[in-house]
């Protein structure tokens, strides 16, 4: 399968500050990125949509000021949260899709695990 | 109501054991079905693709019925390394995003 890559995989911020996670896709273009966010024992849970070189699609609840995306090539995707709180400590993880035909087909970075202290 | 629902578990088993787990799915207009497996701490892995017909990977069987809305996956034989949480995967026609069960836990002990 295809290779996606997270980097850091891991972080510890302190309140206030902004972090920026980068997603890329090593061996294929991806044409959409999604970001998804998941707490303890919970779902994964979409944050985001994006499609290189147009703005972000985000889910009901996720406030786009706060997690700021950009997915300027069709290798790289970068979430930004800005101003992090402890609240905002989770597990954050990229996935790609790409032009296999397989539209469904996602391939997951490793995750992020972001803790605000 | 939960899009996709399974239960939590845990399911603790023996080595060799046959399990199984269930799903349901609240949208009619879900398209494509996955089981994924998530080891702790680590992101997700497609296990395989559910298919009305039923399908086989090895141990593995996954069933969907569309008309009660449900999907399965049976694990034969299980081995310790089969130890994950178990997702239920679903997408929209017309959508390519995944919606995900909460998962279920399997713990193989020797």
């Amino acid at each position: 399968g295809a290779v996606v890559s997270q980097h850091p995989s891991r972080v510890i911020c302190k309140s206030g500050t902004s972090v920026k996670i980068e997603c890329r896709s090593l061996d294929f273009q991806a044409t959409t990125m999604f970001w998804y966010r998941q707490f303890p024992k919970k779902s994964l849970m979409l944050m985001a949509t994006s499609n290189e070189g147009s703005k972000a699609t985000y889910e009901q609840g996720v406030e786009k000021d706060k997690f700021l995306i950009n997915h300027a090539s069709l290798t790289l995707s970068t979430l930004t949260v800005t101003s992090a709180h402890p609240e905002d400590s989770s597990f954050y993880i990229c996935s790609a899709s790409g032009t296999s035909g397989r539209g469904y087909e996602q391939y997951f970075g490793p995750g992020t695990r972001l803790t605000v202290t | 109501r939960k899009e996709v629902e399974q239960d939590p578990g845990p399911f603790n088993v023996p080595e060799g054991a046959t399990v199984a787990f269930n799903c349901t799915y609240s949208n009619s207009a879900s398209q494509s079905f996955f089981w994924y497996r998530q080891d702790c701490r680590k992101e997700p892995k497609l296990l395989m693709s559910v298919y009305s017909s039923g399908n086989e990977d090895g141990r593995f069987t996954a069933q969907l019925n569309r008309a009660s809305q449900y999907i399965s996956l049976l694990i034969r034989d299980s081995k310790l390394s089969d130890s994950a949480t178990y997702l239920c995967v679903v997408t929209q026609r017309g959508y390519n995003k995944l919606i995900f069960g909460a998962g279920t836990r399997l713990a193989v002990h020797p």
